[in-house]
């Protein structure tokens, strides 16, 4: 499998504009996650999906960040408008599901999002 | 609600020294411990994890190991190489569907 699968990898847009992150999960894990960081934040969980249906969003920082899976193999990150502090990596990541609750998750190389 | 501690960065070491980065954490139950390790341009990658109090991890040389009477999770290798250098970070999953939560990250740089 080529691992978890994101795309751009670096994205540079002017303020105001729709930004649209994507990520493709490795093939049969369940659950998929959209990771952001930051220097002063550092790692912060923004939604997580299981089969497909959005689970927990509490880390979204706005309305203008939503998040769709319309299908196992694919889901969308967008930012609409998009704000200088918006500046961040975008990860995405993926696990199965495992009994043990031992969740390892596999992160793909991230998408470098800049806002001017 | 679940957090993660560990030490502020950078932290700077020679070749071949003995490295330790802290971690302690804060969570209901008995959650599982992870440390990843983020290589400069790239996603994090699983370092290695235990499930359970008492349990080591380890892998390529660092070890950590699950001691709940002190809610810790120190991450450590006997001898450091440059390629090593990089950014650790300490993380929890209390299981089920939840995601991990990550301590803020400790940048590592071996100096030759």
């Amino acid at each position: 499998d080529a691992g978890v699968i994101q795309s751009p990898r670096h994205e540079v847009t002017e303020m105001g504009q729709e930004v649209t992150l994507r990520c493709k999960p490795i093939s049969g894990h369940d659950y998929l996650f959209w990771y952001r960081q930051t220097m002063m934040r550092g790692l912060e969980l923004l939604i997580y999906f299981n089969n497909n249906v959005p689970i927990d969003d509490s880390g979204m920082p706005e309305d203008r960040f939503s998040a769709k899976m319309p299908n196992a193999s694919f889901s969308t990150l967008k930012i609409q408008p998009s704000e200088p502090r918006d500046s961040a990596v975008y990860f995405c990541a993926s696990t199965e599901a495992l009994p043990s609750g031992a969740n390892v998750l596999t992160f793909g190389a991230g998408s470098r999002l800049t806002v001017l | 609600g679940n957090s993660v501690t560990q030490m502020e960065g950078p932290v700077t070491l020679s070749e071949e020294a003995f490295l330790t980065i802290n971690c302690t954490y804060t969570a209901t139950g008995y959650p599982s411990l992870f440390w990843y390790v983020q290589y400069p341009g790239e996603g994090l990658q699983l370092l290695l994890k235990a499930t359970k109090a008492d349990d080591k991890g380890s892998n390529k040389g660092f070890e950590a190991t699950y001691r709940k009477e002190t809610t810790s999770f120190h991450l450590e290798k006997g001898s450091v190489q440059v390629s090593d250098s990089a950014v650790y970070f300490c993380a929890l999953s209390r299981g089920g569907a939840d995601g991990l939560t990550f301590g803020k990250g400790t940048h590592l740089i071996i100096q030759p």
